[in-house]
């Protein structure tokens, strides 16, 4: 199993691109999320999916969008771009059946936007 | 104010040390306590959980609850270098889907 994979490792954008993160795991979880990481700060929840079809906001979902059109995919898609969003992303992934079950982060991507 | 706060640190120790890494939290619905570790540009690995209050050990490793104070702490006994890491405390509510973790302590185990 690849567990969840994070594709571009590396970005830099302008101020004002789109583009979108890609998140793909294979462990056929349902629980699927966004982070964003900055100093100081942690770890702090942009939006989250249950199941295909289903997306929620978390702390910080503003300036970002998602979808969830299969289980394995959980793309972040950010329509215009701002210094503030100058962080690493990280996905994760977890099964929901049972009482708790380990959340499993993929590698990060490193955003910086001019 | 913050739902979890943790002490930045950095933490220095020499090897064989013991450590303390500690988390207080606001919201009294948390019941899922976690622990992270999280090396330099890498993504977080769980280290452990507890649910609800108490302790939980798993080998060099011991977590604590103390709901009555929303204090968590993670024990690290005899230290090793490859223990330098960034730790991060993370909760839930039992039947949240949501997860608010502290910023992190970064801790050097020095040989």
């Amino acid at each position: 199993n690849a567990g969840v994979t994070q594709t571009p490792k590396f970005q830099v954008l302008k101020t004002g691109q789109s583009m979108t993160l890609q998140c793909a795991q294979d462990m056929n979880h349902e629980y699927m999320s966004w982070y964003r990481q900055d100093p100081g700060m942690g770890l702090r929840l942009i939006h989250y999916s249950v199941g295909a079809g289903i997306t929620d906001q978390g702390e910080v979902p503003n300036g970002y969008n998602v979808s969830r059109s299969t289980t394995e995919d959980f793309p972040l898609r950010l329509l215009s771009a701002a210094p503030s969003q100058t962080s690493v992303y990280f996905c994760a992934s977890r099964d929901l059946a049972g009482d708790y079950n380990e959340q499993f982060f993929g590698p990060g991507t490193r955003l910086t936007v001019l | 104010q913050k739902e979890v706060e943790q002490d930045p640190g950095p933490l220095s120790v020499p090897e064989g040390a013991i450590v303390s890494l500690n988390c207080t939290y606001s919201n009294s619905a948390f019941q899922y306590f976690m622990w992270y570790r999280q090396y330099s540009r890498k993504g977080p690995e769980l280290l452990m959980y507890t649910y609800s209050s108490g302790n939980k050990e798993d080998g060099r490793f011991t977590a604590q609850v103390d709901k009555s104070s929303k204090y968590i702490s993670l024990f690290i006994r005899d230290s090793q270098p490859s223990d330098s890491a960034t730790y991060l405390c993370a909760m839930s509510a039992r039947t949240g889907n949501q997860f608010y973790f502290g910023t992190g302590t970064s801790l050097t185990v020095i040989p």
